[in-house]
């Protein structure tokens, strides 16, 4: 088990440019989210999947935001023509659905996160 | 919808003295609770949480958190902080829905260790 690993660690960008963002997740670990964290801010949910279906988007994640997990291991976040309000930091946590355990405190799968990627855009 | 206050923005602590963190919750059931600090350019290392039972909840680095239903609270405290407690810590709410537990955090409270 190495953790959840995200690449790059950093992206410097000019304004307008695509930059896409990997993301590898615990293995077999079936769910994936992705948060943005800006400066001075809690991190906040852009998407999450449930192994290669992408079932729920935030409002935040924009048309020019697109992820995906093809094959239900790693994920991409890419964001077409960059503005300056896109810099933060990107962070990526993925879980493992367990099946019923006993009581509530088998109810809810704890995510992982990994170290983020923070984008900058000039 | 569920949401999370951290009403201190910035606390400052002498070395060896104690730390309170406070978080207050908004969550229509019981909520699943987090502690999570994250250290300068690094992402989130889960502290302790709660999901049920005992109020008081222990966790990693000699943290503990007090889940207070009455008061929607979920305070962290420590008794006797160390210069690398210094870090941005955020409190988190969780819930389920349709499968997707994902996490609601506060704005964070940015923990300062003087000597």
């Amino acid at each position: 088990d190495t953790g959840v690993s995200q690449d790059p660690r950093h992206k410097i960008t000019k304004r307008g440019q695509n930059v896409t963002f990997r993301c590898d997740p615990i293995s077999e670990h079936n769910r994936l989210y992705w948060y943005r964290q800006t400066l001075g801010q809690g991190p906040e949910f852009l998407t999450y999947f449930q192994n290669e279906a992408q079932l729920e988007k935030s409002r935040l994640l924009s048309d020019r935001f697109s992820a995906e997990r093809p094959k239900g291991s790693f994920s991409t976040l890419e964001i077409q023509r960059t503005e300056q309000g896109d810099s933060a930091m990107y962070l990526c946590a993925s879980s493992k659905k367990r099946g019923p355990g006993s009581g509530r405190a088998g109810s809810y799968n704890e995510q992982f996160f990994g170290p983020g990627t923070r984008l900058t855009v000039l | 919808a569920q949401s999370v206050t951290q009403p201190d923005i910035h606390i400052t602590v002498s070395e060896g003295a104690s730390l309170e963190l406070r978080c207050n919750y908004s969550y229509g059931a019981t909520p699943y609770l987090f502690w999570y600090v994250q250290s300068p350019g690094q992402g989130l290392q889960l502290l302790l949480k709660y999901f049920s039972g005992d109020t008081l909840v222990q966790g990693i680095k000699g943290f503990e958190a007090e889940f207070k239903r009455s008061q929607s609270s979920f305070n962290l405290r420590k008794p006797s902080v160390h210069w690398s407690d210094a870090a941005e810590y955020f409190c988190a709410v969780g819930g389920a829905w349709f499968g997707n537990e994902k996490l609601t955090f506060g704005t964070g409270t940015r923990l300062t260790i003087i000597p």
